[in-house]
């Protein structure tokens, strides 16, 4: 248990449906993060919260939203997505976002039909 | 980029035996860090070494940086069953996220 949780462990959608991640957690940090792993693909950082405030977006298309209304609680809300979307989806916490030590969540499994 | 990049990219052992796997970067760094991921899960912190060490211990691992060479190296010693997993090496500085590899996959074989 790294006090990092993600949810759901698995999902399955459409590409017309909504859907949202999950991230919670228990480790009083300041800097949460989305990261993107495919097969055979490096890690790929998705966006980056600082104390609620976005730090980093590295170019992710706009069918992925993010929100951080507190400072232990990330979303990622889906939309309209693409077969390639599917991918494991890793949320992590920092204490802080420049260069800290990151504790990752279990990830959730994507799977785009 | 100061990505590291590990190698070699998969390593194959048996048990008992020691695994080195390997990481450059590009850019001056604060500290260099190693990560594990057992298949589909996430990552797990293993070790960190700030810029002005030269190795660190931390059980049966060593962890080595030659800022000179921009490299470190990991070496896990009497390998088991239960260190197969993918190793990544991450990249700090001061003034922005973590910057991962690509990663060591290393099969340790009964």
């Amino acid at each position: 248990e790294t006090g990092v949780t993600q949810t759901p462990r698995h999902l399955v959608m459409g590409m017309t449906n909504k859907k949202s991640l999950k991230c919670e957690q228990h480790l009083g940090h300041n800097a949460m993060y989305w990261y993107k792993q495919s097969a055979k693909k490096p890690l790929e950082l998705m966006f980056v919260y600082s104390l609620e405030e976005r730090v980093e977006n590295n170019s992710v298309p706009s069918r992925f939203s993010p929100e951080c209304p507190n400072s232990s609680h990330l979303f990622l809300h889906l939309h309209t997505l693409q077969p390639e979307d599917s991918a494991l989806y890793l949320c992590a916490s920092s204490q802080e976002w420049e260069g800290s030590i990151q504790y990752f969540g279990a990830g959730t499994r994507l799977s785009v039909l | 980029s100061q990505q590291g990049e590990e190698d070699p990219q998969a390593l194959s052992i048996q048990e008992g035996e020691n695994a080195t796997m390997n990481c450059s970067y590009k850019t001056s760094i604060n500290n260099l860090q190693w990560y594990r991921q057992n298949s589909g899960r996430g990552l797990v912190h293993l070790i960190l070494i700030r810029s002005n060490e030269r190795e660190k211990h931390s059980g049966r691992l060593r962890v080595t940086l030659d800022t000179s060479k921009k490299s470190s190296s990991l070496l896990i010693t009497a390998s088991r069953a239960a260190d197969t997993a993918s190793y990544f090496c991450a990249t700090g500085s001061g003034y922005s996220t973590l910057t991962f590899g690509k990663g060591t996959m290393l099969l340790v074989s009964p």
